[in-house]
């Protein structure tokens, strides 16, 4: 069965560095990853996606995340983050077919002015 | 606006009420979810739909009864809920099993 391991329950990065949260995946086969953002009260907003291809893919928001297979990760990134990217960040992994997603417990990203 | 809408937003029912969530979608999506949420965890899968056919049950108590009427909608009806069930209650979509899933803003459940 896949798992997904967000290593960092809390985050703060002050307004305008770089960010990278870290996500380790579990599985036997090539994964379908995820990251997704929650704002409070609100359902996920996909912010990128991987599938085949190049390992490093870029998202909406200005985020982007890279795939390593050596290391089982998919690292999100953004270079200079805004105060409003202060929210609850999973990783995903799926399986073949529809098994619904698999999440990491999410990191918390607070963003200090 | 999330393009999967779901309803009602919060709901508030006795152990002993019958109520349904509802959700749609007009993606032309083929496969739809339902999860729940506690405060601070990850969503946690309840059930998946796929061409309409229930293809996933986690588990899930009888006290949920999910149906599918057609492609676009998606339905929870709730009976003799527990305390413990209350949560964000979340539905997604996807175009196949494999493809990004769109969530909506989700259900808020209370349970007196």
């Amino acid at each position: 069965a896949q798992s997904v391991t967000q290593p960092d329950i809390h985050i703060t990065v002050s307004e305008g560095a770089s960010l990278e949260l870290r996500c380790n995946y579990s599985y036997g086969a090539t994964p379908y990853l995820f990251w997704y953002v929650q704002s409070p009260g609100q359902g996920l907003q996909l912010l990128l996606k991987y599938f085949s291809g190049d390992t490093l893919v870029q998202g909406i928001k200005g985020f982007e995340a890279e795939f390593k297979r050596s290391q089982s990760s998919f690292n999100l990134r953004k270079p200079s983050v805004h105060w409003s990217d202060a929210a609850e960040y999973f990783c995903a992994v799926v399986g073949g077919g529809a098994d619904g997603l698999t999440f990491g417990k999410g990191t918390h990203l607070i963003i200090q002015p | 606006d999330t393009e999967v809408t779901q309803t009602p937003k919060h709901l508030v029912m006795g152990m002993t009420n019958k109520k349904s969530l509802k959700c749609e979608q007009h993606m032309g999506h083929r496969a739809m979810y339902w999860y729940k949420q506690k405060a601070k965890k990850p969503p946690e899968l309840m059930f998946v739909y796929s061409y309409e056919k229930l293809s996933i049950n986690e588990s899930v108590p009888s006290r949920f009864s999910p149906e599918c009427p057609n492609s676009s909608l998606l339905n929870l009806h709730l009976h003799a809920l527990q305390p413990e069930d209350s949560a964000l209650y979340l539905c997604a979509s996807s175009l196949t099993g494999d493809q990004p899933q769109h969530f909506g803003d989700g259900t808020r459940l209370s349970i007196l």
